[in-house]
C-alpha cells in the first residue's frame, strides 16, 4: 500500500521568504510523486511530478521538489514566496506499473503568504 | 470548453435522496477518475475508467455508489439513498494516457461538485 504524509496542515510565510512544504511517502515499489495546487473553488492543478528521471524536479510558478529515496521525502520549495502562492498544496503518490495515474493524496497543506 | 467540466457545481440533497453527478472530460482523454474530497482532507480515489471500461472501483465506499461511462466520454457518478457522511466535493479528473508504465500523464481535474446532504 502507498501513502503520503504532509507535515503541517497550515504554513505561513512572509512575502519574499522561502517556502518549504514537507511530504514523506511510503511505497512498496518505486513511486511516482506529484505536487498539486488547489486555489479556492478551483480544481487541482499539477505543479510538478517525479517519474524516476532527475531527482530535482522543476515545476511551474518557480516551484521545485527533490526526490530523496534515503529519506523517503519529496519536499516542495520555492525561494521567494509571492502573495499569489496562497493556496492548498497536495502531495500525491502513485505506483510504477500499477494504474499509474491513480493517485493517493496527502491531507494537504494550506499556505498563507503575509505582507 | 477545453477543461474538465462537472455539473452541478453545488447540490443539496435530503437524506435518502438519489443524486447524479456528471463529468465531461477533456475530449480524447482515455482515462477518467472520480475522487471524493471531504472537508479538510485530500482527495480519495473512488473509481477509474479506461474508455468505457471500469477497471477499478475499489474506492467506492458502499454499494450505494455507482459510476458509469457508457460511451467512453461523459461519466456519471450516482449515489443512491444519500447519507450525511456522503457530504463532500466529488472531483472528476481525466488523462490522455491509459494505465501502466505509460500512464504517468498529468491528471486534469474539474472544479468539483459539492454535495451537501441534510
Amino acid at each position: 500500500a502507498q501513502s503520503v504524509t504532509q507535515l503541517g496542515s497550515h504554513v505561513s510565510v512572509s512575502e519574499g521568504a522561502l517556502v518549504l512544504l514537507r511530504c514523506n511517502y511510503s511505497s512498496s515499489v518505486p513511486p511516482y510523486l506529484f505536487w498539486y495546487v488547489q486555489y479556492p473553488n478551483q480544481g487541482l492543478q499539477l505543479l510538478l511530478k517525479y517519474t524516476s528521471a532527475a531527482t530535482l524536479v522543476k515545476g511551474i510558478n518557480g516551484f521545485e521538489a527533490e526526490f530523496k529515496k534515503s529519506e523517503t521525502s519529496f519536499h516542495l520549495t520555492k525561494p521567494s514566496a509571492h502573495m499569489s502562492d496562497a493556496a492548498e498544496y497536495f502531495c500525491a503518490v502513485s505506483e510504477v506499473g500499477g494504474t499509474a495515474s491513480k493517485l493517493t493524496f496527502g491531507t494537504g497543506t494550506r499556505l498563507q503568504v503575509t505582507l | 470548453g477545453a477543461g474538465v467540466s462537472q455539473s452541478p457545481r453545488y447540490k443539496v440533497a435530503k437524506r435518502g435522496q438519489d443524486v447524479a453527478l456528471r463529468c465531461d472530460p477533456i475530449s480524447g482523454h482515455v482515462s477518467l477518475f472520480w475522487y471524493q474530497q471531504a472537508l479538510g482532507q485530500g482527495p480519495e480515489f473512488l473509481t477509474y475508467f479506461q474508455n468505457e471500461a471500469q477497471l477499478d472501483k475499489s474506492g467506492l465506499p458502499s454499494d450505494r455508489f455507482f459510476a458509469e461511462r457508457p460511451e467512453g466520454s461523459v461519466s456519471t457518478l450516482k449515489i443512491q439513498r444519500t447519507q450525511q457522511e456522503d457530504s463532500a466535493v466529488y472531483l472528476c479528473a481525466s488523462s490522455f494516457l491509459g494505465s501502466g508504465r505509460a500512464g504517468t500523464g498529468e491528471l486534469f481535474f474539474g472544479e468539483g461538485s459539492r454535495l451537501t446532504v441534510l
